[in-house]
């Protein structure tokens, strides 16, 4: 069956980088992208971007740019994010997730959340 | 970007009865329109996927219905399972987004 498996808990100083992970098991890898949410404590969704693992191919949100970058190594099956310059805006739980077909969206499975918090 | 409003922000009801939540895109989606169900300490669940599409394994009182601008999910009697958070979510123009969502309480 299809698995994501993300990293644990993370605790940041502004300013600080955080590298989340996403393992993947149960299909192939570099068919499907994998895609990145994030939702603030009480908020909703918010669509961070993508990595086709085939090709290293991302698209990222305006609003995230220069600040984020997704990569993915198909040889351990594992999809990461690296958030920099951490605001406390950052704060949210962060979900990899993979696509019903192998466009980045509709998003069918997801892993367990990664929650980032940052504070001083 | 495409903004999506979702009405109500709330629905209070009994289980039982049933549910009808909207989903309003401020530009034409096609049907491309997603809806997924959250619930407290857990990420969201497939729903619907390309307007009236149930995921595999959703039951059929979930369905969906709409195209352009104006989508609907409707929940035909809810399940005490079924109260939970519900967004809708559109893949017609990056930057993909969702609504704010709409919360299914019981009343």
């Amino acid at each position: 069956q299809v698995q994501l498996v993300q990293s644990g808990t993370e605790l940041k100083k502004p300013g600080a980088s955080v590298k989340v992970s996403c393992q993947a098991s149960g299909y192939t890898f570099n068919i499907y992208t994998i895609s990145w949410v994030r939702q603030a404590p009480g908020q909703g969704l918010e669509y961070m971007g993508w990595i086709s693992p085939y090709d290293g191919n991302t698209v990222y949100a305006q609003n995230l740019q220069g600040r984020v970058t997704m990569t993915a190594d198909t040889s351990t099956r594992t999809a990461y994010m690296d958030l920099r310059s951490l605001r406390s805006d950052d704060t949210a739980v962060y979900f990899c997730a993979r696509g019903v077909y192998s466009e980045p969206s509709p998003l069918v499975y997801w892993g367990q959340g990664t929650v980032v918090t940052v504070s001083s | 970007e495409i903004v999506l409003t979702q009405s109500p922000a709330t629905l209070s009801l009994s289980p039982g009865e049933g549910a009808t939540l909207s989903c309003r895109a401020s530009q034409n989606v096609g049907s491309f329109l997603a809806w997924y169900q959250q619930k407290p300490g857990q990420a969201p669940r497939l729903l619907i996927y390309d307007a009236s599409f149930r995921a595999t394994g959703i039951p059929a009182r979930f369905s969906g219905s709409g195209s352009a601008t104006d989508f609907t999910l409707t929940i035909s009697s809810l399940e005490p399972e079924d109260f939970a958070v519900y967004y809708c979510q559109q893949r017609s123009n990056w930057p993909y987004t969702f609504g704010q969502g709409t919360k299914v309480e019981i009343k």
